[in-house]
């Protein structure tokens, strides 16, 4: 059964750019979140998917954005990057119903460097 | 005021003994509540959940809730140096997101 997978494991970008991160959520999860992880902090909530709508939106701004396709699958976009965008990216799936009443499964991560 | 608190450590141990970690948060309305193991340079592991006031004890650890106080907690038994990593305290806010604290750095030392 596979868990969360999340792709591509490392990215190095340069300012202004634009980043797509990619995550298959775990088999029989319909929802998935997205989280920022800076060095030496917890993750930082960005967005939640389920039906293809965002449900929920963090302290982020627009230049961060996302898509929920039909299998479930997601991506994660962010528009002219900045220094401080570099940290951890989370994908995170839950079970059926879109709540995380049991918590979530965490993908391992892509690691972005802007430069 | 921060959502969920953690003393972000490092918190020193000894091998064998009991590690203690906490956490407080600040929305009364929390129903679930989650401890996440994080080793350095990967991605949160969930090792405890907790639903109920009182004790939930899973092998070596023991999460501990109290709603009055707004406190939950993680105890680790017979600590071992594999238990070194950044424990991460979560809170299930309404409308189904966590909320994570900051962590806090464990180190057991043989």
């Amino acid at each position: 059964d596979a868990g969360v997978t999340q792709s591509p494991t490392h990215l190095i970008k340069t300012r202004g750019q634009q980043v797509t991160l990619r995550c298959s959520p775990k088999s029989g999860h319909d929802t998935v979140s997205w989280y920022q992880q800076a060095l030496g902090q917890g993750p930082q909530f960005i967005f939640q998917y389920y039906e293809e709508e965002e449900r929920q939106r963090g302290n982020f701004p627009d230049r961060f954005s996302g898509h929920q396709f039909p299998n479930y699958s997601s991506e994660l976009n962010v528009n002219a990057l900045l220094l401080g965008d570099s940290a951890l990216y989370l994908c995170a799936s839950s079970l059926v119903g879109g709540t995380a009443d049991y918590g979530y499964t965490f993908g391992s991560g892509t690691r972005l460097t802007v430069v | 005021q921060k959502e969920v608190e953690q003393n972000s450590g490092p918190l020193s141990v000894p091998e064998g003994a009991i590690a203690s970690l906490n956490c407080t948060y600040s929305d009364r309305g929390s129903q679930s509540f989650f401890w996440y193991r994080q080793y350095s340079g990967k991605s949160p592991e969930l090792i405890m959940s907790i639903y109920s006031n009182g004790d939930k004890e899973d092998g070596r650890f023991t999460a501990q809730l109290n709603k009055a106080s707004q406190y939950v907690s993680l105890l680790i038994r017979d600590s071992q140096p594999s238990d070194s990593a950044t424990y991460l305290c979560a809170v299930n806010r309404q409308g189904g997101k966590l909320i994570f604290g900051q962590g806090t750095e464990l180190s057991v030392k043989p």
